[in-house]
């Protein structure tokens, strides 16, 4: 089976109050931005995406913003519930081609 | 829509035993990518395909590890021999000319080398 690995970060929230996960990217040249939510036994869910000419868009109880001058990336969700509980993704492209550099992870608790 | 499908979804096999997951990406999609995902490496992108030709496969471990893709609605990611080393979840990925960076994936198969 697999060896012990590290543990990811983790966010632990009350239900009802908001969460706020960040992301930190090293390439100055990506272009285009998402968070994907991984809930235990699946595959990551594409929840929303950002590009560089924006530095704030939002969906359902969704909010991402980009702050490209410290190369940040932050996904807030609203009136967190329990259903959000998952693993959190940042990925960027660089849009020289399709590929997605994604990042370690946080783990997102929601306390009931 | 179906989604990403892939098979199996569990696969048990002993080392030195070949392994065949299998994907069928989304109707219309035209770029294919393989990831593994372990605790130790998180997402780990193997190959990925554009309009079945095989475009980058920098990050496939070694020879052991093969893809294909004979067509527009079918991959198959072969390892031979595996090793418990590749116990891993791999997935595959879709995405379509429109909307080229944003990936779909499929739910995975979770596989064990004992």
């Amino acid at each position: 089976g697999e060896s012990v690995g590290l543990h990811l970060p983790t966010l632990s929230v009350q239900e009802g109050d908001n969460s706020i996960i960040n992301c930190a990217y090293s390439n100055s040249a990506s272009d285009y931005f998402i968070w994907y939510k991984q809930e235990s036994g699946k595959g990551p869910q594409f929840i929303i995406d950002i590009r560089s000419n924006m530095d704030k868009r939002q969906g359902q109880r969704v909010t991402v913003l980009l702050n490209k001058t410290v190369k940040h990336l932050s996904l807030q969700i609203a009136a967190t519930q329990p259903g959000d509980s998952a693993v959190y993704f940042c990925a960027e492209n660089t849009g020289a081609n399709s590929k997605l550099t994604f990042g370690k992870g946080i783990t997102l608790s929601v306390r009931p | 829509d179906a989604g990403v499908i892939q098979s199996p979804r569990h696969e048990v096999t002993e080392m030195g035993q070949e392994v065949t997951l299998r994907c069928k990406p989304i109707s219309g999609h035209n770029s294919l990518f393989w990831y593994r995902q372990t605790m130790m490496r998180g997402l780990e992108l193997l190959i990925y395909f554009n309009n079945n030709v095989p475009i980058d496969d920098s990050g496939m471990p070694e020879d052991r590890f093969s893809a294909k893709m004979p067509n527009a609605s079918f991959s198959t990611l072969k390892i031979q021999p595996s090793e418990p080393r590749d116990s891993a979840v791999y997935f595959c990925a879709t995405n379509s000319r429109g909307r080229r960076e944003t990936q779909y994936f499929g739910p995975g198969t979770r596989l064990l080398v004992l």
